[in-house]
C-alpha cells in the first residue's frame, strides 16, 4: 500500500522565521511526482510546489523551496521569511501514477505575527 | 475563467435523500476527479474520470456514483445519503490523466447529513 505520513499535525513560528514541514511516504513506483498543497481558511486547495521524483535536484518557488530525499522517501518543505498569508493548511500529495493524489494528513501551520 | 465551480456551497440533507454534487471546469482538461476531505484524514479519492465518457472507481466510492457525459461536467451523485458521508467534497480536474500533470481544485461543497 502507498502511504503518505505528515507527522507534524501543529506548527507555529513567528513572522520572518523559517519553517519546515516534514512529508515521508511509502512505494514501489520508481517514477513518481510529489506535490505540497496549501489549503487556506478559505479552503480552497492551492499548489504549493512540484517535484520529480527523477530529478536529484530540489525544487524551489520563491519563498517555498523542498528537501528530497528519494532513498530516504522523504518530501519536506521550507517556507522562508514566514508571512501572515502562510497560515494554513499544508497537504504533502504524492501522485504514484495511479489516477490519484495521495494525501497525507495535513500540517496546520500558523505565523504568529 | 472561472477554473473549477461547484454547487450548492453547503447544503444540509436528511438521510436516506439522494442528492447531485455539481461540478463544471472551464479548462478544457481531459481528467477529473472528486476527493472528500474528512478531518484527520486528509482528502481521499471517491472516483475519478481520465476523459469524457469513461469513469472509474478510487479509495472509497461506495455509495456514490459519477457520469462523465461531456468534457466540463462531472456530476457526483449521493443515491441514499447517510451521515457518514457528512464531508467537504472537492472536485479537481487535471489536463492529462498522467501524474506529471497538477490537479486543480475546486472551492468544495460542504455536505451534512442527518
Amino acid at each position: 500500500a502507498q502511504t503518505v505520513t505528515q507527522s507534524q499535525p501543529e506548527m507555529s513560528v513567528q513572522e520572518a522565521e523559517t519553517v519546515t514541514l516534514s512529508c515521508t511516504y511509502d512505494t514501489s513506483e520508481s517514477n513518481y511526482y510529489l506535490f505540497w498543497y496549501k489549503q487556506p481558511p478559505s479552503r480552497q486547495m492551492i499548489l504549493v510546489i512540484r517535484q520529480e521524483a527523477y530529478k536529484q535536484q530540489n525544487a524551489t518557488e520563491n519563498r517555498f523551496s523542498v528537501n528530497f530525499q528519494k532513498a530516504a522517501k522523504s518530501f519536506s518543505l521550507k517556507i522562508s521569511d514566514s508571512q501572515l498569508g502562510d497560515t494554513a493548511m499544508y497537504f504533502c500529495a504524492p501522485n504514484f501514477g495511479n489516477e490519484k493524489l495521495t494525501f497525507g494528513t495535513g500540517t496546520r501551520l500558523t505565523i504568529i505575527p | 475563467i472561472a477554473g473549477i465551480t461547484q454547487a450548492p456551497t453547503s447544503q444540509i440533507l436528511a438521510a436516506g435523500r439522494r442528492m447531485t454534487l455539481r461540478c463544471t471546469q472551464d479548462m478544457r482538461h481531459n481528467a477529473m476527479y472528486w476527493y472528500r476531505q474528512d478531518l484527520g484524514l486528509g482528502l481521499r479519492l471517491i472516483h475519478y474520470s481520465n476523459t469524457a465518457g469513461t469513469t472509474g472507481k478510487g479509495e472509497v466510492p461506495d455509495g456514490y456514483s459519477v457520469s462523465r457525459a461531456n468534457t466540463d461536467d462531472f456530476p457526483l451523485t449521493l443515491a441514499s445519503a447517510v451521515p457518514s458521508q457528512t464531508s467537504v467534497y472537492f472536485c479537481a480536474s487535471s489536463d492529462s490523466p498522467g501524474s506529471y500533470y497538477e490537479q486543480y481544485f475546486g472551492p468544495g461543497t460542504r455536505l451534512t447529513v442527518t
